[in-house]
């Protein structure tokens, strides 16, 4: 019920492409879900966040989309960018729960030149 | 504005040994978490902090870890004795209030070996 599975595992793709990343949950309390960027040697950054009130947020390159019946969740990055090689998290947290947030296992993004 | 600093950045100890790591969460930030990250996973939370209470720490194994908040700002994780399944990084993080999603703010973790 904790938990949010995420996929692919890794991911390779052309610069100027489409990256997308999938993350499912179980638990419907789950009210704020938040993206967050890791590079190599560095902690979590929180990227993009959406509250199950809306379908979609966009900021830049970065959009969230999100299926409240589905129970499932994605990360768009449009136009790829080298930069943007790193490992991505999903996560999810609820008000009941403290904000306790419950992160999926990642996925290594590789963005070729 | 600095970020979160934790020390050290490696430590490499052999089993049943101690060891402790130290946090600085950013100037004013209140809540202050404790992650493990295992190679390839996501981190997942140990403890949190608001000032110097622990509300959660339903994840710490508290047979061999443990865990202060002093006066509401630094923080420091302890193991003792150490195992080789704790390999992993220790993250630190802080963020501003207490009751609502706000941006948790990583630091750059400690990466810790038992051999």
């Amino acid at each position: 019920q904790q938990q949010v599975k995420q996929s692919p595992q890794s991911l390779i793709v052309q610069k100027g492409g489409i990256s997308i990343i999938n993350c499912a949950y179980e638990n419907t309390a789950f009210d704020y879900f938040p993206w967050y960027q890791q590079f190599p040697g560095k902690g979590p950054a929180l990227l993009i966040a959406i509250r199950p009130d809306v379908s979609e947020k966009k900021e830049g390159r970065f959009t969230i989309s999100f299926n409240k019946s589905a129970k499932q969740f994605s990360l768009h990055i449009m136009d790829s960018q080298p930069g943007d090689s790193a490992t991505y998290f999903c996560a999810a947290s609820n008000r009941g729960g403290g904000f306790k947030t419950i992160f999926g296992a990642g996925t290594r993004l590789f963005v070729k030149a | 504005e600095a970020g979160v600093v934790q020390s050290p950045r490696y430590k490499i100890i052999e089993k049943k040994q101690p060891v402790a790591f130290w946090c600085n969460p950013i100037s004013g930030h209140n809540t202050l978490y404790w992650y493990r990250q295992n190679l390839g996973q996501g981190p997942e939370l140990l403890i949190r902090y608001e000032n110097e209470e622990a509300v959660d720490d339903s994840q710490l194994p508290k047979d061999r870890f443990s865990a202060e908040r002093l006066k509401g700002v630094d923080s420091t994780l302890k193991i003792q004795p150490a195992e080789l399944g704790d390999s992993a990084v220790y993250l630190c993080a802080s963020s501003l209030k207490r009751g609502g999603p706000y941006e948790q703010y990583f630091g750059p973790g400690t990466r810790l070996t038992v051999t």
